[in-house]
């Protein structure tokens, strides 16, 4: 078990560029989540995936945002013309579809608009 | 939902045990309730789980009462390693994370 991966651990872009990141899950982990968390708050959720599908999107998605798992393994995150305000610290996580099973975090990948 | 609630902030000495109690109401039967303990740049790191009574492992207990509607999680002699933020989080894993709320956590500061 090598835990949940994340790239890249920084980023940082100017104003409307794009941006992709990637999350690893643990291996036999079928649900995936993105969460984004900005300074002195807690995650927030953004989407989750079980499988392949994606079955939920957060309200806090824009449509300048699209999230992708294909083959229900490895997961990305594209942030298209990017925002001052996307800036702040995306994290994934993932879980067992079994009651009692926890999620387990990424590192994250910290994305800083100029 | 299961909202939670938490203090924001708690100060303790080193090697004193620290307990930091989390509120949550409308639990639901199928919820399990899970700890995580978050330094700054690193994501939210899983300490402890448990459904009823009381939970333990090597780093930490859980004490959740026959109601349910709250738990404290008990950190034996902490050092100044265990200063972070630490989370309170109610969910099941069947039905998914994807509607739980992290809140903002219980920063704990622990002093020499």
């Amino acid at each position: 078990d090598t835990g949940v991966s994340q790239n890249p651990r920084h980023k940082i872009t100017k104003r409307g560029q794009n941006v992709t990141f990637r999350c690893d899950p643990i291996s036999e982990h079928n649900r995936l989540y993105w969460y984004r968390q900005t300074l002195g708050q807690g995650p927030e959720f953004l989407t989750y995936f079980q499988n392949e599908a994606q079955l939920e999107k957060s309200r806090l998605l824009s449509d300048r945002f699209s999230a992708e798992r294909p083959k229900g393994s490895f997961s990305t995150l594209e942030i298209q013309r990017t925002e001052q305000g996307d800036s702040a610290m995306y994290l994934c996580a993932s879980s067992l579809q079994t009651g009692g099973s926890p999620l387990h975090f990424g590192n994250g990948t910290r994305l800083t608009v100029t | 939902l299961a909202k939670t609630t938490q203090p924001i902030s708690m100060d303790s000495y080193e090697g004193q045990e620290v307990n930091i109690t989390c509120s949550h109401n409308n639990i639901a039967t199928n919820d399990y309730i899970t700890w995580y303990q978050q330094f700054p740049s690193q994501g939210p790191r899983f300490i402890i789980q448990g459904y009823k009574t009381k939970v333990t492992n090597e780093v930490a207990s859980l004490f959740i009462p026959a109601d349910r509607k709250s738990s404290t999680l008990s950190l034996p002699r902490v050092s100044l390693s265990d200063t972070a933020v630490y989370y309170c989080l109610v969910g099941d894993g069947v039905r998914g994370y994807q509607k739980v709320t992290f809140g903002t956590g219980t920063k704990l500061q622990v002093i020499p």
